[in-house]
Order: structure tokens, then sequence, then C-alpha cells
């Protein structure tokens, strides 16, 4: 079936820094993205919808210059924490899409712990 | 847009049959309800799906009300492994890209 590779699982970093996270659906191609952030206990928090090729759309409260995302391919997103803070750390989720009501298909999350 | 709402936790004894509702009061015509669930620290795990007919497969069986306000999920025999966060997820087209509406999920706790 369909799978969705994120990379880094876990990655640390110190205050300041930039992190790129790497969402690549393997098998189909992902028309739209989804990212998502979770902090402890929390429920999965949607961030921002990209579709290929275009800008992505942000959720309110979500800053468009702190998380960068690209999405050039119909195979790859990406999602850059710029200047990275303590309180950004958290677990960020992705998750594809075609352009049909078919299946989302999400990475296994990355854990960022800025220090 | 659709939004849907979740009961926040539920408890249910090994064995016996979990049923997590999700209400969906807006959503439109051509929308799909999609059931994931998540384990700890893991991505959500695709469950099942459907638009209007109740659906049933090896994981659980989906049921949608007449007008589409609501539905339930159905694990028939809870097993400890189903303790996860349930999630309800409203999947439409919107300008030939999906359109996602994600609950808050349910945290289901299986009580052996």
């Amino acid at each position: 079936g369909a799978v969705v590779s994120q990379h880094p699982s876990r990655v640390i970093c110190k205050s300041g820094t930039s992190v790129k996270i790497e969402c690549r659906s393997l098998d189909f191609q992902a028309t739209t993205m989804f990212w998502y952030r979770q902090f402890p206990k929390q429920s999965l928090m949607l961030m921002a919808t990209s579709n290929e090729g275009s800008k992505a759309t942000y959720e309110q409260g979500v800053e468009k210059d702190k998380f960068l995302i690209n999405h050039a391919s119909l195979t790859l997103s990406t999602l850059t924490v710029t200047s990275a803070h303590p309180e950004d750390s958290s677990f960020y989720i992705c998750s594809a899409g075609g352009q049909d009501n078919s299946p989302l298909h999400f990475g296994n999350g990355t854990r960022l712990t800025v220090t | 847009d659709a939004k849907t709402t979740q009961p926040t936790s539920m408890d249910c004894a090994e064995g016996r049959a979990a049923n997590l509702p999700c209400n969906h009061s807006t959503i439109s015509g051509n929308e799909y309800v999609y059931w994931y669930r998540q384990i700890h620290s893991q991505g959500p795990q695709y469950i099942i799906h459907g638009l209007k007919n109740n659906e049933t497969n090896e994981m659980a069986s989906l049921i949608i009300t007449e007008d589409r306000k609501s539905s339930t999920l159905i694990l028939p025999h809870a097993t400890l492994r189903d303790t996860a966060v349930y999630y309800c997820i409203v999947i439409g087209i919107s300008g030939g890209y999906q359109k996602v509406t994600f609950g808050t999920g349910t945290k289901l706790q299986v009580i052996p």
C-alpha cells in the first residue's frame, strides 16, 4: 500500500537554529500535504495545508515565517522550523493525499527537541 | 466546512464492543467520513471510511446515519491493543485538492 516516509524521526537542536523535516510519498502522487503538530497528551493540530506548486495555507495562529513549508514536487514536502525555541519542541507529523477522496497517508512523525 | 466533534475519552471492557461516536452535522454531500487511530508517538493509522453506506472491514465497522450528520465506529471485540486515540475526520475535495477536517479525537481505554 501507499507509504509516506517522514525524516528524521527524532532531532535535537539548539535554540536559534533551524530544522528541516522531510515528508515523502513513496508510491503515489501527493497533490496535497498536511502538516500537524502535537503536544504531549493533546490532539493533532493542523498547522498548514500545502497543495503542490502553490503556497501553503496556514491555520490561524501558525506563523508562516517561522514554519516554512515547501511542496515543490508531487512526492516531497518539507517543513522548516526557523530560529527554533524550546517552546517549538513538539511532535510534528505530515500526511499526504491525492486529488480524490482516497485515504490520507500519515508519516510516523518527527520528535523535535529544542535545547 | 464540516466540523467534527467527539467525546474526549471512553472506557471499554476487553472483549466487548467499543462504540465511538462522532458528530459531523455540517458535512456536505461529497465529503467522506474517515476514522484513524493513533497509538502513542506514532503516525495515525487508517481504519475505515465511508460516504453514506455502512462499511465493514477486518478492523471495524462504520455506521453512518441516514442524514449523515453523525457516525459510529465499532470495534466488535476490543483488545488491550486497541487502546489509542481515535480520530474522526471528514475529507472532501475543494478546488481539486483534498480538504481535511479533524476531530479532537477520543481516547479509548480498553480495560482488562
